[in-house]
């Protein structure tokens, strides 16, 4: 069974970087794809973009210049860098699985807060 | 980007009724529409995929429906633990893109 678990800083500064780390076990990551979504206080969701099997990369346009996915298959991990963050980034940061296109196995979140 | 539009925002419900909760999207998506389920402090669970495919695990009493631009989302007999938060996803184009969730409360 695929398991996701999100990891990284709770508190960021206004304009440094948020950096979170997805670490998978149960299943490999040089298979299917795999994203980082996010839940905004008010629930809100959105999808951020995934990583590829073959490490391509896809990213939501909203956030493309600031966005960075990255994997170290030695680890079966992935990343989630965001770049020059403010309040706004404030949410919960989930990785997930992405088979046949669809995102059908979660991490349980991990919150961060964006604050001087 | 397509837009969904899910509604109602929340719901109440007591044990037993039927609820449907309805998503709207800003162009055909044709019927690449998910739905997740969500508990606080727990991951998302994906029940239903393609419109009204049921994921293995998913009971019987969840089932989807639709075409085109509207979709609906059905809990028949509603039960205790059925209390969650409801989100419908379109996956035909990306950036994919979620509809603002629906709570459901026991009344």
């Amino acid at each position: 069974e695929v398991q996701l678990q999100e990891s990284g800083p709770g508190l960021v500064k206004p304009s440094q970087s948020l950096s979170l780390t997805c670490s998978v076990t149960g299943y490999s990551i040089t298979s299917n794809y795999w994203g980082w979504i996010r839940k905004f206080p008010g629930n809100k969701m959105e999808w951020m973009g995934y990583i590829s099997y073959s490490g391509s990369t896809s990213y939501n346009p909203s956030l493309k210049s600031r966005i960075s996915i990255t994997r170290d298959t030695s680890k079966n991990q992935f990343f989630l860098q965001l770049n020059s963050v403010t309040t706004e980034d404030t949410a919960t940061y989930y990785c997930a699985r992405a088979m046949m296109v669809l995102m059908d196995a979660w991490g349980q979140g991990a919150s961060v807060t964006v604050s001087s | 980007d397509i837009q969904m539009t899910q509604s109602p925002p929340s719901l109440s419900a007591s044990l037993g009724d039927k609820v449907t909760i309805t998503c709207q999207a800003s162009q055909n998506i044709n019927k690449y529409i998910a739905w997740y389920q969500q508990k606080p402090g727990k991951a998302p669970r994906l029940l239903i995929r393609y419109t009204s495919t049921l994921e293995s695990g998913t009971p019987s009493r969840f089932s989807g429906s639709g075409s085109g631009r509207d979709y609906s989302f059905s809990i028949s007999n509603v039960e205790s633990e059925d209390i969650a938060s409801y989100y419908c996803l379109q996956y035909v184009n990306l950036p994919w893109t979620f509809g603002g969730g629906t709570k459901l409360e026991l009344k």
